[in-house]
């Protein structure tokens, strides 16, 4: 148990289908994160919620959508996918303060695959 | 900009061997941190440790070794006496002090150590 936990742990869905991940953290944070990380590619950071202000990647396509209801809780709402969006979907949250950076804890991540 | 390098994209050590996994570096900026993460077959990314630009002194924990010189911008990660239980991704990434919320990653070195 890392700290912060993700659902599911794999999906398989249709180009149609809508889906919704998950995230919680229990550590207290106050920033959660969204990446995905592709075989052989840098992790891609997709979605950032800091003090409940939400940064996005702008090559972030419309068919993922984050909601963060509250410090703890993240979710990355996702609909009519195209199967290069298979990967897998990594939740982090960090501790953000005035002039330092402390690490992620990553959750276990969702392996997704869009058939 | 911001970038991180890892050549090694795949080695392979018996068991006992030592191993350096290299990570080189862009930056702008004067104050940032930079990070490792091992990442096993399970998925999520566990962190290892964080430096940041003015300590240069090495560090040691157990088994695990890390040679930060900034000189060359290179964060270089040691493992001794590897065990098959090393075998992971290991995603060396850097943080600026003025981009707190991005983290920049490395594609990663899938280690294998070979019983």
């Amino acid at each position: 148990e890392t700290g912060v936990t993700q659902t599911p742990r794999h999906l398989v869905m249709g180009m149609t289908n809508k889906k919704s991940l998950k995230c919680e953290q229990h550590l207290g944070h106050n920033a959660m994160y969204w990446y995905k990380q592709s075989a052989k590619k840098p992790l891609e950071l997709m979605f950032v919620y800091s003090l409940e202000e939400r940064v996005e990647n702008n090559s972030v396509p419309s068919r993922f959508s984050p909601e963060c209801p509250n410090s703890s809780h993240l979710f990355l709402h996702l609909h009519t996918l195209q199967p290069e969006d298979s990967a897998l979907y990594l939740c982090a949250s960090s501790q953000q303060g005035t002039g330092k950076t402390y690490g992620y804890t990553f959750g276990s991540g969702t392996r997704l695959t869009v058939v | 900009a911001q970038k991180v390098t890892q050549a090694q994209t795949e080695i392979s050590v018996v068991e006992k061997e030592d191993v350096t996994l290299d990570c080189v570096y862009e930056t702008r900026d004067t104050t940032y941190y930079l990070f490792w993460y091992k990442q096993p077959p399970s998925g999520e990314l566990v962190f290892l440790i964080r430096r940041n630009s003015f300590d240069e002194q090495n560090e040691i924990s157990g088994r695990y070794s890390w040679n930060f010189q900034k000189s060359t911008s290179s964060f270089n990660f040691t493992i001794t006496a590897s065990q098959v239980v090393d075998s992971a991704v290991y995603f060396c990434a850097l943080s600026g002090a003025n981009t707190g919320n991005q983290f920049y990653f490395g594609t990663g070195t899938s280690l294998t150590v070979i019983p």
